[in-house]
């Protein structure tokens, strides 16, 4: 089973500037990573497929990045509603699909 | 426009067996490549995947809960079916369904708004 490993577990930026995720997996997954987005109450949503591919309707500020072990998910200027958890999801070797822990974004 | 939604009981006892049900539109399940998927949330936790059933009806679980888990899909109703026998109340959590395009395009998207389990004498 690959391991995903999120960091950090809470991310405090402030309005307007730009914050930077990491997933990390236990062995090469290629390009084979979804980052999914959760607001309170509310499901998933898929941001980035295909570590740097932003899904439909996603703005432009979030971008994907990485190949192998290490990705990054970048919000540039972040915006209120971007305040939620992120998780990553490895798609490359399954079952089992597996997910990160999360990263919570807070307001600074 | 591609929507699912969750169905099944609020409360469960512990030892009862839970039956979910994800009903969906907007796509077909008998599609080359198509599946439908379950992860459910406990509060507070991260996503934990169950299962998966695909166009070909073949399955596949969680191995930890393997034997705890059934997924079938009804066609003509356009719904996949969850159950998980043996409920503990470490089971309560909340029950997502997801589509998945393609094998190789395995990602979840979209997702049902979820269903919250409750497992309690």
């Amino acid at each position: 089973e690959i391991v995903m490993t999120q960091s950090p577990a809470t991310l405090s930026v402030s309005p307007g500037e730009r914050a930077t995720l990491s997933c990390r997996a236990s062995q090469s997954i290629s390009s084979n990573l979804a980052w999914y987005q959760q607001k309170p109450g509310q499901a998933p949503r898929l941001l980035i497929y295909g570590a740097s591919t932003r899904a439909a309707g996603i703005p432009a500020r979030f971008s994907g990045s990485g190949s192998g072990t290490e990705f990054t998910l970048t919000i540039g200027s972040l915006q209120s509603e971007d305040f939620a958890v992120y998780y990553c999801q490895q798609y490359d070797n399954w079952p089992p699909f597996t997910f990160g822990q999360g990263t919570r974004l807070e307001i600074k | 426009q591609v929507t699912l939604r969750e169905s099944g009981p609020a409360l469960v006892k512990p030892t009862q067996t839970l039956t979910l049900t994800c009903t969906f539109s907007g796509f077909s399940l008998s599609t080359s490549g198509m599946c439908v998927s379950w992860i459910r949330q406990p509060p507070g936790k991260a996503l934990e995947w169950l299962a998966l059933i695909d166009w070909d009806e073949d399955t596949y679980y969680n191995t930890s809960l393997k034997t705890r888990l059934t997924i079938s899909k009804d066609p003509s109703k356009n719904q996949v079916v969850l159950t998980m026998t043996n409920m503990d109340p470490v089971d309560t959590a909340t029950y997502y369904c997801a589509r998945i395009r393609s094998w190789s395009d395995a990602w979840f998207d979209p997702w049902g708004q979820g269903t919250l389990v409750t497992v309690s004498s």
